[in-house]
């Protein structure tokens, strides 16, 4: 089986504008969740969709949003982008009834 | 004060050596993971656990319940273990999303 994908792999934004990120998960996993990892904070949970819906959100404010689509893949967009939302932005599926999760290589988003 | 506390935050050690990663957590958890994450950010799921122990060739990952604690030992260390083990805890009550400890950057010496 083909792993978790993320694109792009890496970004450069300037602030204010917005982003999106693409996760394709492993194929049959219906669970997406999504993680920021930066040096100061750390990997912080950003939100979790299952079947199109989501059912878990993290502490981060409305500029994050995410959605799923019905093969399973999901986006993340960040709208006016801040000098601090620059991160490793990883993606995690995991199947039904699990709690494994298989993740991504990431996305860099360098914010200037 | 994290949730998830681990320690210590950095080790070095010589090839051969057995090593030991603490993680200790503060509310009741449905399942315990521990993470290997090499330089270039790529993150692989080590274990998942709720009790007892599991083994996965040198790596070997215990918890117990009722201290609230987990450890990761590796055994007969290489070079290419080297990189950061970050544990993260799936919360019982609620929202079960995963939060993780800050990591421990292992670096072992040939």
């Amino acid at each position: 089986k083909a792993g978790v994908t993320q694109t792009p792999r890496y970004l450069i934004k300037t602030r204010g504008q917005q982003v999106t990120l693409s996760c394709s998960p492993i194929s049959g996993h219906r669970s997406v969740s999504w993680y920021q990892q930066t040096p100061g904070q750390g990997l912080q949970f950003l939100f979790e969709y299952f079947s199109e819906t989501q059912r878990n959100k993290g502490n981060f404010p409305g500029r994050f949003s995410g959605r799923q689509f019905s093969n399973s893949r999901s986006e993340m967009n960040v709208s006016t982008l801040e000098l601090g939302d620059s991160a490793l932005y990883l993606c995690a599926s995991s199947g039904r009834g699990e709690y494994e999760q298989y993740f991504g290589p990431g996305t860099r988003l360098t914010v200037t | 004060k994290n949730e998830v506390e681990q320690s210590p935050q950095n080790l070095t050690a010589q090839e051969g050596e057995f090593i030991t990663i603490n993680c200790s957590y503060s509310v009741g958890i449905s399942a315990l993971h521990w993470l290997q994450q090499h330089p270039g950010g790529g993150i692989v799921s080590l274990f998942m656990l709720s009790s007892g122990k599991k083994k996965h060739g040198r790596l070997i990952a215990t918890i117990n319940i009722q201290e609230k604690h987990s450890s990761l030992h590796i055994t007969a260390s290489h070079p290419r273990d080297s990189a950061v083990y970050i544990c993260a805890q799936r919360s019982y009550f609620g929202n079960e999303k995963l939060t993780f400890g800050t990591g421990t950057r292992l670096t072992i010496i040939p």
